[in-house]
């Protein structure tokens, strides 16, 4: 069964550190996808990444990088110099070959970045 | 890029009342479309796989006879939470896939917060 788990539910950084917010996931298929998904107060869900199981390169975009480990089946996030525009609820989230469509969300960590 | 839109984004209904909520994929077709629900503070919870001109799949737990789904069209599927009550005040979010373009990103709609009183 695919399970996905985020250990920090919640989080607190000041304003220009580094945070990295965990994801394990739990998976049999040897094809799946994984995802991160922001979600800001007003409750819409902003796409961040996908990454596909055969890419384990590690991906920047802009202050948001990803490491994605196999070995240890972790999908790490880190926020470079955080703004307080980053705070808001990640998910981590699998979905697997069998079902691309079926999208199972991590609990959420909640990230409030103080001025 | 695609679009998935529900309506409505809130709604507040009475006890005893059923409320009905539209997803649409905008500018693609979608044979499958998913419902989560979300409660405060709490993860997204997938609630039943919604599949155009057949019954919906639902997740273990999720009363069917509660919570009705209708896929009627490639563009279009509706939630209807009957007899609603206080305990059914959450976060409710669809789901799609533009299949057509063989992507695997799932695209959300915004959401709907619902409130019975």
């Amino acid at each position: 069964a695919q399970k996905v788990t985020q250990a920090q539910t919640e989080i607190s950084v000041v304003e220009k550190e580094d945070v990295t917010l965990d994801c394990v996931y739990e998976t049999r298929d040897t094809t799946y996808y994984l995802f991160w998904y922001k979600q800001p107060p007003s409750g819409e869900l902003v796409f961040l990444i996908r990454r596909n199981s055969f890419d384990e390169q590690n991906e920047i975009s802009g202050r948001y990088s990803w490491n994605f480990q196999k070995s240890t089946s972790s999908f790490n996030f880190t926020i470079t110099a955080s703004q307080v525009v980053d705070s808001a609820v990640y998910f981590c989230a699998l979905s697997e070959k069998t079902s691309y469509d079926k999208v199972i969300f991590g609990p959420g960590t909640s990230l409030s970045v103080i001025p | 890029g695609a679009v998935v839109s529900q309506h409505p984004s809130w709604v507040i209904c009475k006890s005893g009342t059923s409320v009905k909520i539209e997803c649409r994929s905008l500018d693609f077709q979608a044979t499958t479309m998913f419902w989560y629900r979300q409660f405060p503070k709490q993860s997204l919870m997938l609630m039943a796989t919604s599949n155009e001109g057949s019954k919906a799949t639902y997740e273990q737990g999720v009363e069917k006879d509660k919570f009705l789904i209708n896929h009627a069209s490639l563009t279009l599927s509706t939630l209807t939470v009957t007899s609603a009550h206080p305990e059914d005040s959450s976060f409710y979010i669809c789901s799609a896939r533009d299949q057509g373009a063989g992507r695997t990103e799932a695209f959300f709609g915004q959401g709907t917060r619902l409130t019975v009183v």
